[in-house]
């Protein structure tokens, strides 16, 4: 079964902790995506990686770090430095960068108290 | 500045009773307009890809059109199950960055 995966579907940390949510795709995707998700608003872009190696920062990257060591591998660190880091966080993965649609995981529920 | 805006925020139907979900958007350039369907708690899921003005998709209750500055979701004899809140998305031509709208959520009573 082809799919993304994300883990763990919920995660609580106190402040001042760094966390890292897992994303793994094997769907052979060459892109990936990490958003976050509040109440009321739209999918917001944290990170992409469109190869191995590279990744660039999205429209709220402040607060968080990736790594894209693997093709199939995408795990997003949210740190200390994220000022309102409680959020539902998606990780999703596309055939390329441009004009294909995104295939989403089941997502991480984080809460920071 | 490219944007997305769906509407109404919330509908509710009765079952059987057909309806439609708007989608605006302002982009340079549509490269690839995109509808998911999103369940409490979980990712969204893709539903379809519509490219140009006059496309349509259709799968089981639901069918897509598109046009230059607008899509509509119609639902056409909704059941419970298709309650969920549905999602529309924009990229840009010459752009990389998928644009998605704060979504429609769909309740249908029995």
């Amino acid at each position: 079964d082809g799919g993304i995966t994300q883990s763990p579907k919920y995660l609580f940390r106190k402040e001042g902790q760094n966390v890292t949510l897992s994303c793994e795709q094997n769907l052979n995707h060459d892109a990936m995506y990490w958003y976050r998700q509040d109440p009321g608003q739209g999918l917001r872009l944290i990170y992409y990686s469109q190869i191995v190696n590279d990744f660039q920062k999205g429209d709220i990257a402040e607060g968080y770090s990736v790594s894209r060591e693997k093709k199939e591998s995408f795990p997003l660190t949210v740190t200390s430095a994220q000022k309102n880091p409680t959020a539902f966080y998606l990780c999703a993965s596309s055939r390329g960068p441009q004009s294909y649609e995104q295939y989403f995981g089941p997502g991480t529920r984080l809460t920071v108290t | 500045e490219d944007q997305v805006t769906q509407s109404p925020e919330a509908l509710r139907l009765q079952e059987g009773e057909s309806s439609s979900l708007n989608c605006s958007y302002t982009v340079s350039g549509l490269r690839g307009l995109f509808w998911y369907r999103q369940d409490p708690g979980k990712g969204p899921e893709f539903l379809f890809t519509l490219y140009s003005a006059g496309e349509e998709k259709e799968k089981e209750r639901l069918k897509a059109t598109l046009t230059k500055k607008e899509s509509f979701l119609h639902i056409t004899a909704p059941k419970p199950e298709d309650s969920a809140t549905y999602l529309c998305a924009v990229q840009a031509a010459g752009g990389f960055k998928t644009i998605f709208g704060a979504g429609t959520r769909l309740f249908v009573k029995a």
